[in-house]
């Protein structure tokens, strides 16, 4: 079955310390990663769609990469308001996508 | 602000009792997903409509039902409610009828209290 691994489940960061969160993925013919970011008490908002391997995406101090078997979320000079829980996911059969369990970030000040 | 609506926000309801949540999709959409968040399994897929036919099932227990209506708002019905359904239930749109994009747009959730 398809399976999404998170990792750290939970990572503390002082402001512009950067750092990078783990994906790691088996599935049988990927074809879709992404990225959301989820707030306390909000639903999850999209961040990347990443579709092959070595394929990247910015947005602001984040950076998503690709491999074969994992995806990395790179935070560059993080700030407070980077603080998030950050969820992968991936398309399984044709409609539904799989989740991780999330990295809860946390940027102190 | 994703332009999803989900009603109410929140819910306390007791075991053995029916709830409904309601699901307005962003403008335009014709696909709304529905999934249930807990503390210990995460954000699971329950169901997909599309343009009111059901199109994919996921982890969806016997005593849930939904539906999309002409208008494209969807429901969620919750019978015979137990404590281990105490959950956010979060409702998704997407303009296409496959997740390909892999870009939902998700509501705020309704949280489910069963007591």
């Amino acid at each position: 079955e398809d399976q999404v691994t998170q990792s750290p489940e939970a990572l503390r960061l002082q402001e512009g310390e950067s750092s990078s969160l783990n994906c790691s993925y088996t599935v049988s013919g990927l074809r879709g990663l992404f990225w959301y970011r989820q707030d306390p008490g909000k639903g999850p908002e999209f961040l990347f769609t990443l579709y092959s391997a070595g394929e990247e995406k910015e947005k602001e101090r984040l950076k998503a990469t690709l491999t074969k078997k994992e995806s990395f979320l790179h935070i560059t000079a993080p700030k407070p308001e980077d603080s998030a829980t950050y969820l992968c996911a991936v398309i399984q059969g044709a409609q539904k996508l799989v989740f991780g369990q999330g990295t809860r970030l946390t940027i102190n000040p | 602000d994703s332009g999803v609506t989900q009603t109410p926000k929140h819910l306390i309801t007791a075991t053995g009792q029916r709830v409904t949540l309601r699901c307005s999709p962003r403008s335009g959409d014709l696909s709304v997903y529905w999934y249930q968040q807990s503390l210990d399994q995460g954000l699971q897929f329950l169901i997909q409509y599309y343009n009111g036919e059901e199109r994919a099932k996921g982890n969806i227990l016997e005593r849930f039902s939904a539906q999309q209506f002409p208008d494209l708002h969807s429901e969620l019905n919750l019978s015979s409610l137990e404590l281990g359904d105490s959950a956010l239930y979060f409702c998704a749109s997407s303009v296409a009828g496959e997740t390909y994009t892999g870009e939902l747009f998700f509501g705020e959730g309704s949280r489910l209290t069963v007591l």
